[in-house]
C-alpha cells in the first residue's frame, strides 16, 4: 500500500516568509509525528498527534512553529516568519496506534532552505 | 535524559567486508531499540528493532543484540554490499512517559566500494 507522503519535496523561501509543509500518513494510522533533521542538531522530535489532537508539542522550537491535523489524516506544519536556522529536512512519520514499541514509518521529507 | 551515542563516521569498506557500527544508549527503564537506515535520496526506513534485553533484531543480513549490561545495540553484518551504502541511525524509545518519541543518534555514513 501507499506509504507516508510529504509535499513539497523541496521548498526555498526568503527569510520572514511563512511556509506550510504537508504530510499524508498511511491510511488508518492514528498516530502521526513530525521530526526535523538538520546538520547541527541531528534528528529531533517536534510534535506528536493522536487522532486530531496533539498531546505533545514539546519539541516545537519556538512559537513560530505550529501544526494541525484534520480528519485524523493529513497534517500541516506551519512555520511563520522563517529564519535561516529553520533550514532543515522536515520528516513526517505515522504508526498504527501510537503504542509503545510500534514501528514509525517515515515519509521522504521536505527539504526547506531559508535564504 | 535519554540519549544515543553512535560511532562517528564516515565508514568506508570494501565489498564483502565485515561491518560493525557501535551504538550505546542512556535511558531510564527499559527502552526499545531501533536501527533505521536512510538510503541516498530516500526517507528513513526501519532496518531492525529489539524490544527487550537479549533480544536480537535481524533483517537483510544485519543483526543487533540488545545488551542491557553494556547498554549497547551494535549493528553488524558479515558481508556488506555496495547497495548497503547509506546513513545508519541508532534510536530508542523509552518505556516511561512520552513512550512514542524516538531519540536518535547522529547517524553513521557507510560507503561500500566495489
Amino acid at each position: 500500500g501507499a506509504g507516508v507522503s510529504q509535499s513539497p519535496s523541496n521548498k526555498v523561501t526568503e527569510k520572514g516568509k511563512d511556509v506550510e509543509l504537508r504530510c499524508d500518513p498511511i491510511s488508518g494510522h492514528t498516530a502521526l509525528y513530525w521530526y526535523r533533521q538538520s546538520l547541527g542538531q541531528g534528528l529531533e522530535f517536534l510534535i506528536y498527534f493522536q487522532g486530531n489532537s496533539a498531546p505533545d508539542k514539546s519539541g516545537l522550537p519556538s512559537d513560530r512553529f505550529s501544526a494541525e491535523r484534520t480528519g485524523g489524516s493529513v497534517s500541516t506544519l506551519t512555520i511563520q516568519r522563517t529564519q535561516q536556522e529553520d533550514s532543515a529536512v522536515y520528516l513526517c512519520a505515522s504508526s498504527p496506534k501510537g503504542l509503545y514499541r510500534e514501528t514509525q514509518y517515515f515519509g521522504p521529507g521536505t527539504r526547506l532552505l531559508v535564504l | 535524559g535519554n540519549s544515543v551515542t553512535q560511532m562517528e563516521g564516515p565508514v568506508t569498506l570494501s565489498e564483502e567486508a565485515f561491518l560493525t557500527i557501535n551504538c550505546t544508549y542512556t535511558a531510564t527503564g527499559y527502552p526499545s531499540l531501533f536501527w533505521y537506515v536512510q538510503y541516498p535520496g530516500e526517507g528513513l526506513q526501519l532496518l531492525l528493532k529489539a524490544t527487550k534485553a537479549d533480544d536480537k533484531g535481524s533483517n537483510k543480513g544485519f543483526e543487533a543484540t540488545y545488551r542491557k549490561e553494556t547498554t549497547s545495540f551494535h549493528l553488524e553484518k558479515g558481508s556488506v554490499q555496495v547497495s548497503d551504502s547509506a546513513v545508519y541511525f541508532c534510536a530508542l524509545i523509552h518505556s516511561g512517559g512520552s513512550n512514542y518519541k524516538l531519540t536518535f543518534g547522529k547517524g553513521t555514513l557507510l560507503t561500500v566500494n566495489p
